[in-house]
């Protein structure tokens, strides 16, 4: 069965550094999203990405964050100038349309800010 | 907010039992989805139900919708130690697809 596969699967990083989340998404979806979860608390939606644009994105999606899809099968999270409270499991997730279609997630990167 | 709570926030039973989780919301949905976790792992995928379905199953899985009420239920029957994790409702409101989570239900089945 097709996968969200996320690289890497647990980063260590300074504070102040940049870090860069990959993703390759389920090969015909057309829709693509990152979330977040800190450690004991729920899930939460950063970005969602669509025809080669951001299509919607929450508060926590700052300027200190950037998605690209660099190529036909990558879909990468930028975080510059990381800060202790990043640290979190980054998920990347996918569907094959937006409303109403099953959204598949990647089994995450642990970003750990020290 | 359109957040999704869960209730209860921890279930513990015995292997063989059934297990239901709800899911209440605040304002109208497109549709609702139902993950699981496992502790530090990815989020996987049970079930779909979109707002004009009633109910859903899947396996041992049972879900429904109460768009009057703005809630869901998850009901896993006759639990096997391997369905301990965290079990979330996500519930989807705009074209984009994006989902909102509650805080989940946190079910541990002993066998």
């Amino acid at each position: 069965e097709p996968e969200v596969t996320q690289t890497p699967s647990h980063q260590v990083t300074q504070m102040g550094q940049e870090v860069i989340l990959r993703c390759v998404p389920i090969s015909n979806h057309l829709y693509f999203y990152w979330y977040r979860q800190i450690l004991g608390q729920k899930v939460e939606f950063l970005v969602s990405f669509y025809n080669n644009e951001i299509s919607e994105k929450s508060e926590i999606f700052d300027d200190q964050f950037s998605v690209e899809r660099p190529d036909g099968s990558n879909f990468t999270l930028k975080i510059r100038s990381t800060k202790l409270e990043d640290s979190a499991m980054y998920f990347c997730a996918s569907s094959v349309q937006g409303q109403g279609y099953t959204i598949y997630f990647g089994e995450g990167s642990w970003l750990t800010v020290v | 907010s359109q957040q999704g709570e869960e209730d209860p926030q921890a279930l513990s039973i015995q292997e063989g039992e059934n297990a239901t989780m709800n899911c209440s919301y605040k304002t109208s949905i497109n549709n609702l989805q139902w993950y699981r976790q496992n502790s530090g792992r990815g989020l996987v995928h049970l079930i779909l139900i979109r707002s004009n379905e009633r109910e859903k199953h899947s396996g041992r899985l049972r879900v429904t919708l109460d768009t009057s009420k703005k809630s869901s239920s998850l009901l896993i029957t006759a639990s096997r130690a391997a369905d301990t994790a965290s079990y979330f409702c996500a519930t989807g409101y705009n074209q984009g697809g994006k989902l909102i989570f509650g805080q989940g239900t946190e079910l541990s089945v002993k066998p």
